[in-house]
């Protein structure tokens, strides 16, 4: 089965830094999610990415897929407390694969300290 | 985004006993229900898909016996872990889809099973 490696495990960074998490995938990824997560709480939906070079926005927050769409990056700029949290990239199993059926990297846990 | 809602939040139950989990979408009908578990410091694991009205897709190494899924309306799913067992304990997630409402899964914030 297809596996998803994140990286880095865990990411401690100062306010008002930037950081970068990466997801890669041996396979070609049909469909990559991000997600945000509190510990013992559900996933919060950041962006999807489906197309090879697409690159998407949401406040200080930006998600890239490369061109031969195996790998992708999230990017926080002037982090803040409030970005703290594990966040998981996701992913379609398979080109027909029925829609919301991933699989997970282990997730990057991120501390923003003051 | 659309609202998915797990009930209980939290659940402790005795080693041998069955414990029923609900998953509901409040303001979409859901085509399509996941399953997930998740260790700590792990990732999610996909457990089963469930359509409404339809038998439970299980991922391989998964047992059917033991995870029951019942996927009975448009708007609920319900995943019973039958005489849990200790190595039972995780944190177990829902998610929901439809085409209609967007291209991504909506997850539930989870319920903590632990079994004594």
């Amino acid at each position: 089965s297809q596996e998803l490696e994140q990286s880095p495990q865990s990411l401690i960074v100062q306010e008002g830094k930037n950081l970068t998490i990466n997801c890669t995938s041996s396979k070609t990824l049909y469909g990559l999610y991000w997600y945000k997560q509190k510990y013992g709480e559900g996933l919060i939906f950041l962006m999807m990415l489906q197309k090879g070079g697409e690159e998407k926005s949401h406040e200080k927050i930006t998600a890239k897929l490369d061109e031969k769409k195996q790998q992708s990056s999230l990017h926080i700029t002037a982090s803040q407390p409030s970005h703290a949290g594990i966040y998981l990239c996701g992913a379609a199993r398979d080109r027909g694969s029925t829609l919301g059926r991933l699989y997970f990297g282990r997730g990057t846990q991120l501390t923003v300290w003051p | 985004g659309a609202v998915v809602s797990q009930h209980p939040s939290w659940v402790i139950c005795k080693s041998g006993t069955s414990v029923k989990i609900e998953c509901r979408s409040l303001d979409f009908q859901a085509t399509t229900m996941f399953w997930y578990r998740q260790f700590p410091k792990q990732s999610l694991m996909l457990m089963a898909t469930s359509n409404e009205g339809s038998k439970a897709t299980y991922e391989q190494g998964v047992e059917k016996d033991k995870f029951l899924i019942n996927h009975a309306s448009l708007t609920l799913s319900t995943l019973t872990v039958t005489s849990a067992h200790p190595e039972d304990s995780s944190f177990y997630i829902c998610s929901a889809s439809n085409r209609r409402v967007g291209r991504e899964a909506f997850f539930g914030q989870g319920t903590r099973l632990t079994v004594v």
